[in-house]
C-alpha cells in the first residue's frame, strides 16, 4: 500500500455543487494531515491542516478525518470555476516526514 | 510578508552539467525543505533543514546531488553531473517548527524551478 493514496479524477462538478476529495493513508502516516491546491504550472498552497479525528471548518472547506478508517476528506461546497485545480493530500509521519499523495484533479463546469 | 522566493524559476542545461537552485525562506521560518516534482506526482521530499543541520536527507541520491544552508536561513542544492531523469520541478518550502515541541509542520512553498536537462 502506497503511503498517501488519492484517486487521480479527473473529478468533475457542476459550479455550486460539493466537491469531494478522498484520501486514504497507510500505518507509517499517523499525525497530521494538510489539504493542498496546486493550480497548473503553479506551487502547492495549503488551504487546511487538520490533527484530530472529526470535522474542520474554514470557509467553504470542510476537511474530515477518521483515524479508525484510515482517511481524510476535503469538502468544497458552492464551488466554482476557480477551485479548478489539482488538490494533494499530505500526512505526516511519527519521524516528521510529510509524504504527499498524487493529487486529484477537480474540474468545475460552469 | 515576502513568500520563499527561488530563483532561477526556469534552467536548460545539457546532460553532464551542473546546476544549482537557490532558496530564500519565509522570514523567520526555521525549516526548509526542497522537494522535486515530476508531472501527474505529489512533491518528494529530497532533504529537510531545521536551522542548519540535515535532519532528513534519506531521498538525496548523494552521489550527485547536495544541498546546504550555511546560515540556517537561506539554502542551495545542487545537482553535478545532471541526468536526463532529473528533469522537473524543484521546489523549497519552508515551516515554523517550536523548539522542542510539537510542529504543524504545514509548509508554504516557493515558486519551483523547472529544470529540462536535454
Amino acid at each position: 500500500q502506497k503511503e498517501v493514496e488519492q484517486n487521480s479524477g479527473p473529478l468533475s462538478v457542476p459550479e455550486g455543487a460539493i466537491a469531494s476529495l478522498n484520501c486514504t493513508y497507510s500505518d507509517r502516516v499517523s499525525q497530521s494531515f494538510f489539504w493542498y491546491r496546486q493550480y497548473s504550472g503553479k506551487s502547492p498552497e495549503l488551504i487546511m491542516s487538520i490533527y484530530s479525528n472529526g470535522d474542520k471548518e474554514d470557509g467553504r472547506f470542510t476537511a474530515q478525518l477518521n483515524k479508525a478508517s484510515q482517511y481524510v476528506s476535503l469538502l468544497i461546497r458552492d464551488s466554482q470555476p476557480s477551485d479548478s485545480a489539482t488538490y494533494l493530500c499530505a500526512g505526516k509521519t511519527s519521524y516528521d516526514k510529510v509524504i504527499f499523495g498524487p493529487g486529484t484533479s477537480l474540474s468545475v463546469i460552469p | 510578508e515576502a513568500g520563499v522566493v527561488q530563483s532561477p524559476r526556469y534552467k536548460i542545461i545539457e546532460k553532464k552539467q551542473p546546476v544549482a537552485f537557490w532558496c530564500n525562506p519565509i522570514s523567520g521560518h526555521n525549516t526548509l525543505y526542497w522537494y522535486r516534482q515530476n508531472l501527474g506526482q505529489g512533491p518528494e521530499l529530497l532533504i529537510r533543514y531545521e536551522n542548519e543541520e540535515a535532519v532528513d536527507d534519506s531521498q538525496l541520491p548523494k552521489d550527485r546531488f547536495s544541498a546546504e544552508r550555511l546560515k540556517g536561513v537561506d539554502s542551495t542544492l545542487k545537482i553535478q553531473p545532471a541526468e536526463l531523469g532529473d528533469s522537473a520541478v524543484y521546489l523549497c518550502a519552508s515551516s515554523l517548527e517550536r523548539e522542542g515541541g510539537p510542529g504543524t509542520y504545514e509548509q508554504y512553498f516557493g515558486p519551483g524551478t523547472r529544470l529540462t536537462v536535454t
